[in-house]
């Protein structure tokens, strides 16, 4: 399995409250991804990053933010927590573009109050 | 854009028995197509990948799936389905830019009876 962690495992939190997420690869891999996941909707990205300090916007990213300091870590920060943004988080990482599989991690569930 | 669609939600079948999901697709560039597999509680893992090589791809545990670009279509079969194989399947396409972006489809639950 590729090395992935993902930090909460769970969390709660409420309303307005600020909410950072971590992603930990092993892998080296350059491409990281952050995902959520909602019924009905598969998974839709929030933001990527292609290097260290390279980072995009995805489909649905209005109300969160990302840094990438190092390339073992990708940080997904909610500024101030909504309902809405209740939802399981992945991230997943490539070594490349395209054609490259994506590995995921194990999730992170948010509930938000 | 690019843009999947999943036909059915839900697919019920029964052990033994044919499994085929249905995938679309709609891409303005070449696209690279996978099927991702999600167990209970798990993250995703990749069962297979189009990426313009053979048509005709074969994945793991016993999973195909055929790329017909006239009918824009990816769908994902197995001869005779396990009870192991209850999951979510997503299909997903990327090819815009090279970023490794991946667009998902609504997921499929496969549920098999025994």
């Amino acid at each position: 399995d590729a090395g992935i962690t993902q930090s909460p495992r769970h969390k709660v939190t409420e309303t307005g409250t600020p909410v950072t997420l971590r992603c930990h690869q092993t892998e080296n891999h350059r491409y990281m991804y952050w995902y959520r996941q909602d019924p009905g909707h598969g998974l839709r990205l929030i933001h990527y990053s292609y290097g260290v300090k390279d980072t995009d916007k995805g489909e649905v990213s209005d109300g969160y933010s990302v840094s990438r300091s190092k390339t073992e870590d990708f940080l997904l920060t909610l500024e101030s927590a909504t309902s809405s943004q209740t939802s399981v988080y992945f991230c997943a990482i490539s070594e490349r573009g395209n054609e490259e599989t994506q590995y995921f991690g194990p999730g992170t569930r948010l509930l938000v109050l | 854009a690019q843009s999947v669609t999943q036909l059915g939600s839900h697919v019920s079948v029964s052990e033994g028995a044919l499994v085929l999901l249905r995938c679309n697709y709609s891409s303005s560039v070449p696209p690279y197509l996978f099927w991702y597999v999600q167990y209970p509680n798990q993250g995703l893992q990749l069962l297979l990948k189009y990426t313009s090589a053979a048509t005709l791809v074969k994945g793991i545990n016993g999973f195909e799936a055929e790329f017909k670009k006239s009918e824009t279509s990816f769908h994902l079969t197995k001869p005779s389905a396990h009870m192991s194989d209850a999951a979510e399947y997503f299909c997903a396409v990327s090819g815009s830019g090279n970023t490794g972006k991946l667009i998902f489809g609504q997921g499929t639950t496969l549920q098999v009876k025994p």
